[in-house]
């Protein structure tokens, strides 16, 4: 039984760029959450989709935007991408109560 | 929002030794985990415990909701444990995870 999956696993932009991350969930969950984790300190909650639609949303500016497909995968974008958007992105996926985690998506912006 | 404060924030073990990380939460909590991040960045769940104690091999962890802390308990140390160690609650119900400052632990051969 696969877990989460995350892609690609690291990645190299040049600041005013932008990024797409992409996420398929663990086989039967079918909630997305998406994390930010700079370097030291712990993840920081982006957003969270549930039925293709965005439920709850942390407190990150209009840059960074999602997308939940049919088969419950995916996306996080990020627009304009600054020098402090440099860190781990995370997602995790849940059906009830407990997060699995991928292994994350190492972002540096130049 | 709900605060989540970890402790201690370092910790240096000699192999064999045994620990205890503790989490206190600032409000009632609805779900609460127990993760530990190794050093690729991984985030393991190791626990699931909103409530009550749980023991998996050298691992175990305690939750005390009414009194808004939680207690992971390492035994018997490995190399193989270190890391961080987090603990995350959802104060709403909504499976919004909040994270603490992680304590992150060493251990020596």
């Amino acid at each position: 039984d696969a877990g989460v999956t995350q892609s690609p696993t690291h990645l190299i932009k040049t600041r005013g760029q932008q990024v797409t991350l992409r996420c398929s969930p663990k086989s039967g969950h079918d909630t997305v959450s998406w994390y930010q984790q700079a370097l030291g300190q712990g993840p920081q909650f982006i957003f969270q989709y549930y039925e293709e639609e965005e439920r709850q949303r942390g407190n990150f500016p209009d840059r960074f935007s999602g997308h939940q497909f049919p088969n419950y995968s995916s996306e996080l974008n990020v627009n304009a991408l600054l020098l402090g958007d440099s860190a781990l992105y995370l997602c995790a996926s849940s059906r009830t109560a407990g997060y699995t985690f991928g292994s994350g998506t190492r972002l540096t912006v130049v | 929002g709900i605060q989540v404060e970890q402790s201690p924030p370092d910790l240096i073990l000699q192999e064999g030794a045994n620990s205890t990380l503790r989490c206190n939460f600032s409000d009632s909590v609805n779900n609460l985990q127990w993760f530990h991040q190794n050093p690729w960045g991984q985030l393991i769940n190791l626990f699931y415990i909103p409530s009550g104690t749980k023991q998996n091999g050298r691992l175990s962890a305690t939750t005390v909701a009414t009194e808004r802390y939680s207690l992971l308990y390492i035994s018997s140390s490995q190399t193989t444990d270190s890391g961080v160690y987090f603990c995350a609650v959802d104060g709403s119900g909504t499976y919004k995870y909040i994270f603490g400052t992680g304590t992150r632990l060493k251990v020596l051969a």
